[in-house]
This record gives structure tokens, sequence and C-alpha cells, in this order.
């Protein structure tokens, strides 16, 4: 066990739908990171947060949205979702954000856009 | 960050070494070697990383060549649950994000 839960696990939902995914990071962490891992994509990063403010931003497209909340929670939101949406989302954590830190990750949310 | 090149697939005897390489021979003076290993479907999980010296923790052991253009991920008695997609990653200091390759896919054979 990681540390890190999101959730939901699994989440079904039609195209045109927008769907909130959930990460709590692990006791102390100040920084999330969100990953996409598609079947032909693989590992995509999206985006990073410390301390509830983005710090970098990766391959995120502009119909989804993250924020970190004041009690370090962070939520990915998924909007006018598509078909090649569907994918698992992992969220890890770190302690600063920094270069040299390990990651922890998260079980993933497995999305699947009907 | 530099790219790197990993094998996209390899095999390993129960209770032999493993060892997989990495090519990074972009890679500049102030980006660390981090490894992450992915089962199945779970989130990934870190194995070891390294700047310039050979690292060992109770996962694996890390060697990275003198010039640092490449370096190798040593499983010392694989098992069969160490069966998983092998990530190589080099990541710059001060840059915050962590970008993963396509891996190698270890699969271990009784």
């Amino acid at each position: 066990d990681s540390g890190v839960t999101q959730t939901p696990k699994h989440l079904i939902t039609a195209t045109g739908q927008r769907v909130t995914l959930r990460c709590s990071p692990r006791s102390g962490d100040l920084s999330v990171y969100w990953y996409q891992q598609s079947l032909d994509q693989g590992l995509q990063f999206l985006i990073q947060y410390y301390n509830g403010e983005e710090r970098a931003k990766g391959n995120i497209l502009e119909r989804f949205s993250a924020q970190q909340f004041p009690d370090l929670h962070s939520e990915l939101n998924l909007s006018s979702l598509e078909l090649g949406d569907s994918a698992l989302y992992f969220c890890a954590s770190s302690g600063r954000g920094g270069w040299n830190e390990k990651l922890f990750f998260g079980s993933g949310t497995q999305l699947s856009v009907l | 960050d530099a790219k790197t090149t990993q094998p996209p697939s390899m095999d390993c005897a129960e209770g032999r070494a493993a060892n997989l390489p990495c090519n990074h021979s972009t890679i500049s003076g102030n980006e660390y070697v981090y490894w992450y290993r992915q089962i199945h479907s779970q989130g990934p999980q870190y194995i070891i990383h390294g700047l310039k010296n050979n690292e060992t923790n109770e996962m694996a052991s890390l060697i990275i060549t003198e010039d640092r253009k490449s370096s190798t991920l040593i499983l010392p008695h694989a098992t069969l649950r160490d069966t998983a997609v092998y990530y190589c990653i080099v990541r710059v200091a001060n840059n915050n994000d962590m970008r993963f390759g396509a891996g190698t896919r270890l699969t271990v054979k009784p």
C-alpha cells in the first residue's frame, strides 16, 4: 500500500459527460501528480501541484482541469468526454515535489467512456 | 529531459539475476536516473535512483557507467512476482515532472 488513495476505482460514463477523479496523497506529502495511461500512449504526465499551486504541466487537454485543495487532496476534472479518454488515471504524491524525490502512486481510476 | 532507450522485452529464469539495460546517451550532469516498475495495471512502484555512483537497496542494484550514458538495473534473484514493465527515467534537477517512456516488459519464467 503506497498510502495514496484514489477514488473511484472504476467509472463508466458516456461521451459528452463530465467526471471528477479524486486523489488523497500520502500523509505529509505536499505534491500531487496526475498521469493518464492508455493502451496506445503509455504513461503520460498530465499535471503537478505543490501545496495548492500548479507547478508543472504536461500533455493535459484543455477539456481537463485539476486543482489541489487546502487539505492537499486533488481532483482531476474531465469534461466533454470522448471515447479516446478511456484510460487508467493515476495519481502520485511526493514530499515537496522536488526532482530528487521518489513518487508514490495510487492504484488508479479506470475510466471507461461508452 | 534526456531520452532513454530500453529493449521492449526481456525474459529471465526464476532465481537468476535479471539485468535490465537503459541507454541515456544525452544525459546531462545534473540528471538523475530513476527506475520504476509497473506490475500489470497497478500503479508504478519506485525501485531505485542514482546520479553517478552505483546504488543498492533491498529491491535492486543500479549500475551507472562512468560516462553516465547508460545504466543497468539488476534484480539479483528474480521471482515470478518480478514480472512487470520496468521504466528507466532520467530526471533533470529543478524539473518537476517525471516522464515515462515505453519501458521493458520483463517476464520471469519458472
